[in-house]
Parts: C-alpha cells; structure tokens; sequence
C-alpha cells in the first residue's frame, strides 16, 4: 500500500480483556515504531524495531504490554488485562532505515482503543 | 526537565499574519529536529526538518535551530484557515534512532 496501514480503526473492550493492534508499514520501510497519544496529550513513544536488530522496549509502560514484528514487516501490539487508563489512540510509524536518524517517520491512521 | 518542551498555550492568529512556535529540547548530544503537523482526530504528518543551526525555509515555513540555546522553532507566514492544527516538535535524542515528541502547541488561525 501507500501507507502505513493500522487495524482495527477502533476497538472497544472491557476492562481485563487483552487487545492485538495490528500495523503494516510502508514497503521497504526497516523502521517501525509504536507511539500513543492520549486526549490532549503528545505522542508517547512505546517500541522501535529497526531491521533484525533487538527492539527497544524502554518506553513500554508495564508487562502488559509487548509487541512483536514477524518478518521484518508486520507488528503487533498486544495489551494484556486492559486497563482504564491503557484508553488512548495507538499510532504505529515506519521510516527507512536509519539515514536520517529515527526522522521523516511515516504515521498511520492509529487505533482508538476505549477500555471500559 | 522533559526531553522536548513546548511551553506555550493555544496561539491565535489573523489570517495573513505570522505563527511562531518554540521549542526547547533537553539533550545537548541531539542532531536532527522536526515539526509535525497535526489535525483534530488525525495523525500527525511532517512538514519540516532541520540538521544545521540557522534558518531553512520551505514555502511558507521557516524552521529554525539554535544548538547553543538548545531551542527549534517554527514560523508560519501568511497564515491560512488550513493552517489550524495542532504542532508537534520532535528531537532524535542523541545517539538514539527514536524521536521525543513535545506535548504539542494548538494553532488557530482566525479569518
């Protein structure tokens, strides 16, 4: 495709239920990246996975959260026992590899995830 | 202190006058800055980056970057009703591959 693809636009659960969010990046894009963002809040960087290498997981904010990308391509974000306060838009990036540093990061159209 | 600040409330504007956005960042080591644009319910989309201290401008966009005050910031000439949206300044943390995104400053561009 064109651009960075996210699935599901929305997702609605109920509070200790777990959630996959899924990301298709860019064609030939190494780079990917998870970020949320909440009401009024910038963006919150998650994980970045470049290429092979080992993903950087220092923003993930518990356990339960954890992302994996198969094949150098597509990523999931997986949420375990949702909570009230995991309720934000999910926004998943790529870029090409590291040229210009983690800059000219490509956004998908996120997913607005609501935990009840 | 947060990695990347920006400080100021919701800017209003006349349409046709200049928008200016500031931005300071934390980490002395960082080397590429960047302005995103982002609309209400959208995701945010690049409209600059700036690697050299001074000025760069694309159209109607001027970034500019002071290493030694550790500030970036953005003008925006002529401002247009499009123009309101939401700016997020983004700072690769030296020696790092990710960005550090400010908390964003809302711009309101008034006919």
């Amino acid at each position: 495709g064109a651009g960075v693809s996210q699935s599901p636009s929305n997702k609605v659960t109920e509070k200790g239920k777990d959630v996959e969010l899924r990301c298709d990046p860019i064609s030939g894009h190494t780079a990917l990246y998870w970020y949320r963002q909440s009401l009024g809040q910038g963006l919150e960087f998650l994980i970045y996975f470049q290429g092979n290498s080992a993903p950087d997981k220092s923003g993930l904010p518990s356990d339960r959260f954890s992302a994996e990308r198969t094949g150098g391509s597509v990523s999931t974000l997986t949420i375990q026992r949702t909570q009230q306060e995991d309720s934000a838009v999910y926004l998943c990036a790529s870029s090409r590899q590291r040229q210009l540093a983690g800059g000219e990061q490509f956004f998908g159209p996120g997913t607005r995830l609501t935990v009840l | 202190q947060k990695e990347v600040e920006q400080n100021s409330g919701p800017l209003s504007v006349p349409e046709g006058a200049i928008a200016s956005l500031n931005c300071t960042y934390s980490d002395r080591g960082s080397q590429s800055f960047f302005w995103y644009r982002q609309y209400s319910g959208k995701s945010p989309e690049l409209i600059m980056f700036i690697y050299s201290n001074g000025d760069k401008e694309d159209g109607r966009f001027t970034a500019q970057l002071n290493k030694a005050s550790q500030y970036v910031s953005l003008l925006i000439r002529d401002s247009q009703p499009s123009d309101s949206a939401t700016y997020l300044c983004a700072v690769n943390l030296g020696g790092n591959n990710r960005l550090a995104f400010g908390k964003g400053n809302q711009v309101v561009v008034i006919p």
